[in-house]
């Protein structure tokens, strides 16, 4: 049982450049979280969905898409790269019985 | 009022000793209080969860205590080992949302020495 996977797990960008962030889970889990996580800051949430074909803004969005065609996949869209998005992002799933979220492993960006 | 806020921001213990970490929450809609931990280089996994109904819950080393009134709870960790150094962070959440969104705290991250 794989849980939630994210892909690349460590990235260099360029300011101005694109790039996407793969998270898939395979626990049929409807809901879905990108967070993002800085040094002393706790984690940041970035957008949700409850399902598929449905997104929503979280606390910090901006500079940031996502879309959720499949129950299975997440994925976070960053256009036009910037040094404040420098950050570990971490993708989870909600087991909607417990409440409880499963993370991936987290995908290290750095922007210069 | 979405704020979740923890201290200290960092711990440091010997082995054996019960380190304590402490949450405040302003929104009384909150009902849902996890606590996750983190080792490095990995995502956060679920310790130990919390509901208002009651004042404390046990698992293994881990308790939660909880105070309602003062909307404020905390982590305690009896016979901490060295293995249980890791960043350490409260949330918070409306359960009866359709979201499940959490507010994490800060994180706390706690060394113990052997």
């Amino acid at each position: 049982n794989a849980g939630v996977t994210q892909t690349p797990k460590f990235r260099i960008l360029k300011i101005g450049q694109s790039m996407t962030l793969q998270c898939t889970q395979d626990m049929n889990h409807n809901y879905m979280y990108w967070y993002r996580q800085d040094p002393g800051m706790g984690l940041k949430l970035i957008y949700y969905s409850v399902g598929a074909g449905i997104t929503d803004k979280g606390e910090v969005p901006n500079g940031y898409n996502v879309s959720r065609s499949t129950t299975e996949d997440f994925p976070l869209r960053l256009e036009l790269a910037a040094p404040s998005q420098t950050s570990v992002y971490f993708c989870a799933s909600r087991d909607s019985n417990t409440g409880e979220l499963f993370f991936g492993e987290g995908s290290r960006l750095t922007v210069l | 009022q979405q704020q979740v806020k923890q201290s200290p921001q960092s711990l440091i213990v010997q082995k054996g000793g019960i380190p304590i970490i402490n949450c405040a929450y302003e929104n009384t809609a909150f009902d849902y209080f996890p606590w996750y931990q983190q080792f490095p280089g990995k995502g956060p996994a679920l310790l130990i969860a919390i509901r208002p109904d009651v004042s404390e819950k046990k698992e293994g080393r881990f308790t939660i205590s909880f105070n309602k009134s003062a909307k404020q709870f905390s982590l305690h960790i009896m016979d901490s080992q060295p293995g249980d150094s890791a960043t350490y962070f409260c949330a918070a959440s409306m359960g009866s949302s359709n979201t499940g969104k959490l507010i994490f705290g800060q994180g706390t991250t706690l060394q113990v020495k052997p």
